[in-house]
């Protein structure tokens, strides 16, 4: 079975200064996985995705991951952090014949000014 | 396009009622999703609807069923809500045409059994 691992719960940041979530999957073939994120009492909303493309995918709002085999990671990264960014993100693959989300348990990015 | 909509938005329910979430998608998805969300503990599926007319369990689906009613609605019934059910809910549905296709998620019901 899949798993996903968010190694942090909670991370923050200055304003203006690099973000780094981590994730780690499991799976016994290269999977699809995406960045979710989810501001306070909403929905979720994708960041990105790796579809087996390209190793480095770029997503919305300036945030890109690198998909790196070898160390079974999926790190979320962005140069530079805004205020705006502050919310919880999820890493996900899917698996199954109708592609099931595995979540991993989040985590929570504070961005302090 | 609306996207994915929930109703209700909130619920407060006593031990031993029943009710009904709805779902609806009109992106003509195939594939429709329930979960439901706890703090720490990301987003679990309860059950999910791969085609029109079939439904299968996922991983939480004790103390709830589902209805697909059609292509565009998917509803989500608890028969004896119990306070363990305290939670978000949220729909997602997802189109076939590629495998890396991503699930749309709708806003989410609260729902808090008393």
């Amino acid at each position: 079975a899949q798993s996903v691992t968010q190694l942090d719960s909670h991370v923050s940041v200055s304003e203006g200064t690099p973000v780094l979530l981590r994730c780690n999957y499991s799976s016994s073939y290269s999977p699809s996985l995406f960045w979710y994120v989810q501001h306070p009492n909403k929905g979720l909303q994708l960041l990105l995705k790796y579809t087996s493309a390209a190793t480095l995918v770029k997503g919305i709002n300036g945030f890109e991951a690198e998909f790196k085999k070898s160390e079974t990671s999926f790190h979320l990264t962005k140069p530079s952090a805004h205020m705006s960014d502050a919310a919880e993100y999820f890493c996900v693959s899917h698996s199954g014949s109708a592609r099931q989300l595995t979540f991993g348990s989040g985590t929570q990015l504070t961005v302090l000014p | 396009n609306a996207g994915v909509t929930q109703t209700p938005k909130f619920q407060v329910l006593k031990t031993g009622q029943s009710m009904t979430l709805q779902c609806a998608q009109d992106m003509n998805h195939n594939s429709m999703y329930w979960y439901r969300q706890d703090p720490g503990m990301g987003l679990r599926l309860i059950y999910y609807s791969a085609s029109e007319g079939t439904t299968d369990k996922g991983e939480v689906p004790n103390g709830y069923n589902v209805s697909r009613l059609n292509k565009r609605e998917f509803s989500l019934r608890l028969e004896s809500a119990a306070p363990s059910q305290t939670s978000v809910y949220f729909c997602a549905s997802r189109a076939w045409d590629t495998d890396h296709n991503e699930q749309f998620f709708g806003p989410g019901t609260r729902l808090t059994v008393l």
